[in-house]
């Protein structure tokens, strides 16, 4: 069974950093890209950053585009997200998710999805 | 303001058939796959279809996706309670390099 849990959230003040992780299991995981997705509560999904299956190629976000940092570590099978100089409209659940081809690319869409760890950056 | 557009809301009684649009442009619809999830109050999105009009197993086939153009829609026939959830539409933007969402469609069944 395909499990991804997500770690690493909790509160911060603005100009903060918070590292997340995401332990997954249950497939192979250097076959497949990954992703973290996040959601405002009560708003829409946002795609934050995506990494290829070895991580020599990664995309961002605008948003967050030269303050966050997505990596994994296929030896222990865990996607990380750094995130520095946050701001309160980084407040968010954050998810992990796995690309739907086990093609090593992000560039598939989505299928699996953790529950999320919530970030709350305010002063 | 979402890259992709859809409608707010939804709605429709139990066995008739709701759908809900996509609008995108160009440079993610116009030229990419598109995908729909499905978010139950509490819980994390999931798959619904892929590929445009792809199932995965374990969706039920009243559950459909097409695609023309620039736009997508996805259909629910036969709608039941446990439909009520949220709706979400994604594609890649070639011209962003960017996963790129519709804002989400509520949807009621009344």
């Amino acid at each position: 069974e395909v499990q991804l849990v997500e770690s690493g959230g909790g509160g911060v003040r603005p100009g903060g950093s918070l590292r997340l992780s995401c332990a997954a299991s249950g497939f192979t995981f250097d076959d497949y890209g990954m992703n973290w997705v996040r959601q405002v509560p009560g708003k829409g999904l946002e795609w934050v950053a995506g990494i290829n299956w070895n991580g020599g190629t990664t995309g961002y976000a605008d948003s967050v585009k030269g303050r966050f940092t997505i990596s994994r570590d296929n030896a222990k099978n865990y996607l990380h997200l750094q995130m520095n100089s946050l701001r309160a409209e980084d407040t968010a659940f954050y998810h992990c998710a796995r690309d739907l081809v086990d093609s090593g690319s992000y560039y598939d869409g989505f299928d699996y999805w953790g529950q999320g760890s919530l970030v709350s950056v305010s002063p | 303001q979402s890259v992709l557009t859809q409608p707010p809301s939804a709605s429709g009684t139990p066995g008739q058939r709701a759908t809900i649009s996509c609008s995108g442009s160009s440079s993610n619809i116009g030229s990419n796959i598109v995908n729909w999830y499905q978010q139950l109050p509490g819980t994390a999105p999931k798959l619904l279809i892929y590929t445009n009009n792809q199932r995965p197993s374990g969706v039920p086939d009243r559950f459909s996706g097409s695609k023309s153009g620039t736009s997508a829609s996805l259909a629910i026939s036969g709608l039941q309670s446990e439909d009520e959830a949220e709706y979400y539409c994604a594609t890649w933007d070639d011209s962003l390099n960017v996963w790129v969402f519709g804002g989400g469609t509520k949807l009621t069944v009344l």
